[in-house]
């Protein structure tokens, strides 16, 4: 069985600072780890994934995360926040021999000016 | 990056009326097509997975006589709604994966039933 947690559900940081989402996961084989973004009335836009390569992915705006098996976490980062990523974010991961994806409930980004 | 559409990207009827939603993988042959459903500041939960030309798996408590799943060609599934209630009012969006590893979302659909 698998499940994802997302620590805090909402996350507030100013337009600069460090953006740090928290994901921890459970798993009973090698995962794969997802990212994704959704933005109001859309629907999710992948920003990043792990597939058993490189621990460090680097995805799409900035973003990227690192896989930790020992912490069995995925937190999602960027160095410096931008208006434009105020959103939700889902982590997400599967089981790759399935395919589906199991998701956390999602952390809400607002960024200050 | 591989796109999914889904049409009507919003649709208003009547309660006992079936509305019928499409997902469409436009640049990849998406082998598996997922549906899920997300209420209002949740996440989303999976309703069911399909693989072209067999019949959907329904997660547990999804109905399927309700929810009609149909996965004809590698780039079009369709949900079908049948005799619509309110509580059936929510956000759903499809997912296409051609290889198991990743999927790519629809823009999803907001279902309003009056």
């Amino acid at each position: 069985a698998q499940s994802v947690t997302q620590l805090g559900s909402h996350v507030s940081v100013s337009e600069g600072a460090l953006v740090l989402l928290r994901c921890n996961y459970s798993s009973s084989v090698p995962p794969y780890l997802f990212w994704y973004v959704q933005y109001p009335n859309q629907g999710l836009q992948l920003l990043l994934k792990y597939t058993s390569a490189a621990t460090l992915v680097k995805g799409i705006n900035g973003f990227e995360a690192e896989f930790k098996k020992s912490e069995t976490s995925f937190h999602l980062t960027k160095p410096s926040a931008h208006m434009s990523d105020a959103a939700e974010y889902f982590c997400a991961v599967s089981d790759p021999s399935q395919g589906n994806l199991i998701f956390g409930k999602g952390t809400k980004l607002s960024v200050k000016p | 990056g591989a796109v999914v559409s889904q049409h009507p990207s919003r649709v208003i009827c009547k309660s006992g009326t079936s509305v019928k939603i499409e997902c469409r993988s436009l640049d990849f042959q998406a082998t598996t097509m997922f549906w899920y459903r997300q209420f209002p500041k949740q996440s989303l939960m999976l309703m069911a997975t399909s693989n072209e030309g067999s019949k959907a798996t329904y997660e547990q408590g999804v109905e399927k006589d309700k929810f009609l799943i149909n996965h004809a060609s590698l780039t079009l599934s369709t949900l079908t709604v049948t005799s619509a209630h309110p509580e059936d009012s929510s956000f759903y969006i499809c997912s296409g994966s051609g290889n198991q590893e990743t999927q790519y979302f629809g823009p999803g659909t907001r279902l309003l039933v009056l």
